[in-house]
Formats: C-alpha cells, structure tokens, sequence
C-alpha cells in the first residue's frame, strides 16, 4: 500500500514552453502533498506543500508564479513549470501525506526528470 | 532552521565489507529520521525510519541509530554487497516538512 505515482518519468522540452507534472496517490487520500526538487550532485529542496482544496504554500526563494501548484482532489496535484528556462531542468519528487496521520509519515514518488532545451 | 550534513560524501569498498555512514543534524528538536536509498535518475526508497523516541531501527542487513541529544545518527551496513551501490540520503522530519542531508555515493567493488 501507500503508492504514489509520477507522470512523467521524463520530459524534454523548449525553452519558453510549459510542462505540467503529475503527483498521484494510488490507493490513498493524500490531503497534504509535497513538491522537492533536487539539482545534480544536491539533495532535496521542499518547494511547496499543498493541501486539497487550497493555496500551496512557497518555500522562500520559489516563484509561485512560475511553480504553479494544484491540487484539485484527494489523490491528484499537478505542477507546472511555466516559461521553463534551462536552469529549471532538475529532478521533481513528490510525496503524499496520508489522511489523518502525521505530516512526517510521507511517501514519496518515482520523480519527474525535466531537461528544458 | 536544520541542517543535514553527511559524511562521507562517497565511499568506496570491497564487497563484503561492513561500512557505517553518517548523518548529523544542527537541531535536536526532530519528529523523526529517515533513511533513503536513490539508485541513479530514480526516486527514493525508504530504508529505516526511526521516531525520535527511538535509539535504533534494523531491517535486515542494516541497522540505524539515533543520538537525537548529539545531533546524529548513523547507518550501518553488514556485509555490503554490490547491489547495495548507490546514493544513501537522512532526512530529519522537524518543523511540519523534511530536511534533507546531501547524501553519500556509496560504490562496493566486486
């Protein structure tokens, strides 16, 4: 139990264009899900949470406008990275909270490889 | 704010050979700590997860403490293997989010 799904796995795509990444639980409500981004050779950044049915919220340095976050249902939140740009290619990890427990019991996605040429 | 620091940042040894990897923590005040294993391009896969009322977590081949006073915990892996190659990231669940430690590239030669 307790799987999330990414789609995709990887995507090329044109500087100036947008992307848009899936994050779903598969047999679980996630009321809370998390969006990381990792750069090569780092580890993992929290961009944003985002809970059902509101605004997520930015970690500092993260451009909402740029980032925008949904998360629409229970087992569904998108990310898109609008304008892309090069610096914007990096490794997407989502996780999911499961409903009714604690924040720190997450369980985290394959990843999203983004390569913005 | 917390900070995660491990070391090694990579390690290299002979398969069959029991290895200790660190991981400290600026912040005492954590809800829990986790182990993850990311095999390259991929995502993370849990390995011990331990609360912060706990001392040590096993699972196999593995075994993980906590010293939640002096900031640290380690992982230590017995008999290492080949397939146990890849990058080994702690992260402190602390503050209603995860920090992550920049990880250690562990590579056991055959």
């Amino acid at each position: 139990g307790a799987v999330v799904s990414q789609h995709p796995s990887w995507v090329i795509c044109k500087s100036g264009t947008s992307v848009k990444i899936e994050c779903r639980s598969l047999d679980f409500q996630a009321t809370t899900m998390f969006w990381y981004r990792q750069f090569p050779k780092q580890s993992l950044m929290l961009m944003a949470t985002s809970n059902e049915g509101s605004k997520a919220t930015y970690e500092q340095g993260v451009e909402k406008d740029k980032f925008l976050i949904n998360h629409a249902s229970l087992t569904l939140s998108t990310l898109t990275v609008t304008s892309a740009h090069p610096e914007d290619s990096s490794f997407y990890i989502c996780s999911a909270r499961n409903a009714g427990t604690s924040i720190y019991e997450q369980y985290f996605g394959p990843g999203t490889r983004l390569t913005v040429t | 704010k917390q900070e995660v620091t491990q070391i090694p940042a990579a390690l290299s040894v002979p398969e069959g050979e029991n290895l200790v990897l660190n991981c400290s923590f600026t912040d005492s005040a954590i809800y829990n700590l986790q182990w993850f294993r990311q095999d390259p391009g991929k995502g993370l896969t849990s390995l011990l997860l331990i609360q912060s009322s706990q001392r040590e977590q096993t699972s196999g081949r593995l075994n993980a403490s906590l010293d939640k006073s002096s900031g640290r915990s380690t992982l230590y892996i017995a008999a290492s293997q080949p397939g146990d190659s890849a990058t080994y990231l702690c992260a402190v669940g602390a503050g209603n989010q995860f920090y992550f430690g920049t990880g250690t590239s562990l590579t056991v030669i055959p």
